[in-house]
């Protein structure tokens, strides 16, 4: 079963920042999380990771909560191009050696207007 | 970032028939390969996790005599569908990930009709 909670579907206007909810209340301490998007027909693609600090890169910000049952998956500024569908990921990437299952949930179906 | 490739990105085949799709890591090594089946409107699903040299690990589910996996080398795996049916219509996505990455690599994925 996912282990995380995200709304089905978010509308922004082009060009606004963007706040995309997750909530992860099972989180281990081990478990980094993990955002991906999907634009119509093409994989996944990865966006951002985090433990427990804030992260920025060229893409996006996650924001951690301070007791991490919670995190927000920051676009600072909407594009058209942004409109996908925005995955929540929990992954342990502490094994060695190892692999780790991914489990998608239903993701959140972002809508830029112009 | 790692690039993975899959071929054919889409396929039309007729019911009884057997499809072959690969997935290659283009610049890195992949140690461990998933695949994943999704139908419209659904999220993702895993279907079977392989690593090179070994025999895939499939999710509950997942006929594996129906969803042939082959990870031969560091860089390529395979899915065939063998006999295929049209409720096997779906897009199927690969993923790759290697020991020096802490994520998964997805391929652009494949889109398969069967009549």
């Amino acid at each position: 079963d996912a282990k995380t909670t995200q709304p089905n579907s978010m509308e922004s206007n082009e060009e606004e920042p963007v706040h995309l909810p997750c909530n992860h209340s099972t989180i281990s301490g081990t478990d980094y999380i993990h955002w991906y998007r999907q634009l119509p027909s093409q994989g996944p693609e990865y966006v951002i990771h985090g433990l427990t600090s804030n992260v920025n890169n060229r893409m996006a910000s996650l924001a951690i909560a301070e007791d991490r049952k919670s995190s927000t998956l920051i676009l600072h500024r909407a594009t058209l191009r942004d409109a996908a569908v925005y995955y929540c990921i929990l992954r342990d990437n502490s094994e060695s050696g190892g692999y780790q299952k991914v489990t998608f949930g239903t993701g959140t179906k972002l809508q830029v207007i112009p | 970032g790692a690039v993975v490739s899959q071929h054919p990105s889409r396929v039309i085949c007729k019911s009884g028939t057997s499809v072959k799709i690969e997935c290659r890591s283009l610049d890195f090594q992949a140690t461990t390969m998933f695949w994943y089946r999704q139908f419209p409107k659904q999220s993702l699903m895993l279907m079977a996790t392989s690593n090179e040299g070994s025999k895939a690990t499939y999710e509950q589910g997942v006929e594996k005599d129906k969803f042939l996996i082959n990870h031969a080398s560091l860089t390529l795996s395979t899915l065939t569908v063998t006999s295929a049916h049209p409720e096997d219509s779906s897009f199927y996505i690969c993923s790759a990930e290697g020991a020096s990455y802490n994520e998964q690599f997805f391929g652009p994925g494949t889109r398969l009709t069967v009549l």
